[in-house]
């Protein structure tokens, strides 16, 4: 079965913290996505990346950063932690080409202290 | 930005009953995507519409597409309980570049037995 593997479901950190969210997929999609999730606010796009070491700003990058190193994986970095990133965190990826649609892994619920 | 608007925002209904939930989007599109989400977990991809298509069916579910409207509907029959779930609708504006969805703020389903 394919997926999309995201390294915590749940995750307290402290404000001011560098703190890592991993997204690992195992289709060999060449395109990644991070999203948060609020109430009220629907899902908006922090980051995606279309290739290896490609990137491109969301809705939302501040405060946030990524990284694409192999295809498999793709990381969100919040540099400085603080208390208004708390949220869900939302991994996805899709194949290149025609319209497809997102496999989203099951998500980080994300606390800063 | 959001573009999908959902309606209604939460629906009860009773087990076997049909659900109708609606979609209005606002700009040219070319495919439209609907989505469902169990409480605290990642979206499952349900079904996607092409702009050219009207109707499209898979199992339970039944969605169409108007764009003259701009305006879609996914309805699920023969409810179940395990249908409990929030539904979003997300829209791909361009074809083969489709790396970003617009997405609506979602549909509350309760299927109660």
């Amino acid at each position: 079965d394919v997926k999309v593997t995201q390294s915590s479901r749940y995750l307290v950190k402290r404000t001011g913290e560098k703190v890592f969210l991993e997204c690992v997929q195992d289709m060999d999609h060449e395109n990644m996505f991070w999203y948060r999730q609020d109430p009220g606010l629907g899902l908006r796009l922090i980051y995606f990346s279309y290739d290896v070491k490609m990137k491109e700003k969301g809705d939302i990058p501040e405060g946030y950063s990524v990284s694409r190193e192999k295809k498999e994986r793709f990381s969100l970095i919040l540099e400085s932690a603080s208390t208004n990133q708390t949220s869900m965190y939302l991994c996805a990826s899709r194949a290149t080409g025609g319209a497809r649609g997102y496999t989203f892994g099951s998500g980080t619920r994300l606390t800063i202290v | 930005s959001q573009q999908g608007e959902e309606d209604p925002q939460a629906l009860s209904i009773q087990e076997g009953e049909n659900a109708t939930m609606n979609c209005s989007y606002k700009t040219s599109i070319n495919n439209l995507q609907w989505y469902r989400q169990n409480s605290g977990r990642g979206l499952v991809h349900l079904i996607l519409i092409r702009s050219n298509e009207r109707e499209k069916h898979s199992g339970r579910l039944r969605v169409t597409l108007d764009t003259s409207k701009k305006s879609s509907s996914l309805l699920i029959t023969a409810s179940r309980a395990a249908d409990t779930a929030s539904y979003f609708c997300a829209t791909g504006l361009n074809a083969g570049n489709n790396r970003k969805l617009i997405w609506g703020l979602g549909t509350s389903l309760a299927v109660n037995p």
